[in-house]
């Protein structure tokens, strides 16, 4: 069983369309990360959302924390080619003394065609 | 300034052969996590460190997978008997201390990729 699910795992568009990822749980999250990873390195962060119902903004990726911090979107606005690669989200777990350790979803390749 | 650095990049060792992984983290960095993403699978949690002292290693599959950071600076992951689903790629992370539940942004290295036949 999956703890973060996140959905789709594949996602190919076309340049200048826009797209949504999901990310869903039902555990609460104290923090909520989405990194992109490009082949042959490791996750970078993108965002970082801690507050319930929290959006931010970066560019034409807008991230959102859902109210009761148990999921997160992703959604590029006019996708271009040189958003294509790996998305990652990854949380916190609420409670406890967790220190950083993360729990990731599966990831969505996402491909945008010229 | 450097980034998280791991040593090999590749590694294709026999099933029962022992692999030791490398780590370097970014320099002042106290926390030291270790992940792994096998195929198909999403990356998951192996261990933690602050400085030279294991926080957390609720995810280390089992006794074969041992790891060090001696001196609180590099860590090390061995694997002794390596088996077959060992395979995967092996991640590196390292971030300033934060206190419990405060994120602090982890560095992730480029990872190793084992492969075990």
């Amino acid at each position: 069983t999956q703890l973060l699910e996140q959905s789709p795992q594949f996602l190919s568009i076309q340049e200048g369309e826009n797209l949504t990822v999901y990310c869903n749980s039902s555990s609460v999250f104290s923090s909520l990360q989405w990194y992109r990873q490009e082949p042959g390195e490791g996750p970078v962060l993108l965002v970082t959302v801690v507050t319930g119902g929290e959006v931010k903004k970066l560019k034409r990726l807008t991230f959102q924390f859902g109210d009761a911090r148990k999921d997160s979107s992703l959604h590029i606005t006019a996708a271009q080619p040189g958003d294509t690669g790996l998305y990652l989200c990854a949380g916190i777990r609420a409670g406890g003394t967790s220190y950083g350790k993360l729990t990731f979803g599966q990831g969505t390749i996402l491909t945008v065609h010229p | 300034e450097a980034g998280v650095t791991q040593f090999p990049s590749h590694s294709v060792i026999e099933k029962g052969q022992t692999v030791t992984l490398r780590c370097d983290p970014i320099s002042g960095h106290d926390n030291l996590y270790w992940y792994r993403r096998v195929m198909g699978k999403e990356i998951k949690f192996l261990l933690h460190f602050v400085k030279e002292s294991k926080q957390d290693e609720s995810g280390m599959p089992n006794n074969r997978f041992l790891a060090e950071r001696t001196g609180g600076t590099y860590s090390t992951l061995k694997v002794q008997p390596a088996e077959l689903e060992d395979s995967g790629v092996y991640f590196c992370a390292s971030s300033f201390w934060g206190v419990a539940g405060a994120p602090r942004e982890q560095y992730f290295g480029p990872g190793t990729r084992l492969t075990v036949t």
